[in-house]
């Protein structure tokens, strides 16, 4: 069980605006700047937001990220077919003294 | 670019140990430290930890304490992965990363191809 919740699947369909939930605690989210990750089918994660909101250089704007209390959203604009992966949250927790992951969310581009 | 380029599969047996490398090119090996995570078949990540390329302190996760040994070598900017006492749980791809910025604000980025260890009895 992780400590971060995910969805474990989320759809839209070409163009549609969807989002994706990361829920966590005070230890976790509350106090830590979440990190987001895409997984394309058979290839290694990439990253894809770091601080709460930021992009990497060479990730589209289509992909933003936000934090509110112990909640984090990934929201993805103009859904294209190549944005169907596997999406995983984390960050630090204090419990744990280490890392964590979300269980990870399935985007389906109907 | 930052590349991190890992070793090839293993195979090994229940009760074994296995020693999993991490080249790193494109970057001074010290400005960055390296984390591993892993992955079950058709499961999610698992962070297994983290080490400082500087000073080689780790800081590994609980579940892998007492077996989980990350070393670095910068002569060769090559990190390694040791897990012993392997089980079929074990099974898994195992990825490095570099890890930017700290502990309550970090990222990681890039990571390796990933190597895939099995176990079986």
């Amino acid at each position: 069980q992780s400590v971060l919740t995910q969805p474990p699947s989320a759809s839209g369909t070409p163009g549609q605006r969807v989002t994706i939930s990361c829920s966590g605690s005070r230890s976790n989210i509350g106090t830590k700047t979440v990190t987001w990750y895409q997984q394309l089918p058979g290839t290694a994660p990439k990253l894809l937001i770091y601080t709460n909101d930021q992009r990497p250089s060479g990730v589209p704007d289509r992909f933003s990220g936000s934090k509110s209390g112990t909640s984090a959203s990934l929201a993805i604009s103009g859904l294209q077919s190549e944005d169907e992966a596997d999406y995983y949250c984390a960050a630090w927790d204090a419990s744990l003294n280490g890392v964590a992951f979300g269980g990870g969310t399935k985007l389906t581009v109907l | 670019q930052v590349q991190l380029v890992q070793s090839g599969p293993e195979v090994k047996k229940t009760g074994a140990s296995v020693k999993v490398s991490c080249k790193a090119s494109g970057y001074t090996f010290p400005s960055y430290g390296i984390t591993w995570v892993r992955q079950a078949p058709g499961k999610g990540l698992e962070w297994m930890g983290w080490i400082a390329t500087y000073n080689d302190k780790t800081n590994y996760a609980q579940k892998f304490q007492g077996r989980i040994t990350m070393t670095t070598e910068t002569a060769t900017s090559t990190a390694y992965l040791e897990l012993r006492s392997l089980t079929s749980d074990d099974t898994a791809v195992y990825y490095c990363a570099t890890y930017r910025g700290t502990y309550s604000d970090h990222w990681f980025d890039p990571w390796g191809q990933g190597t895939l260890v099995a176990v079986s009895s």
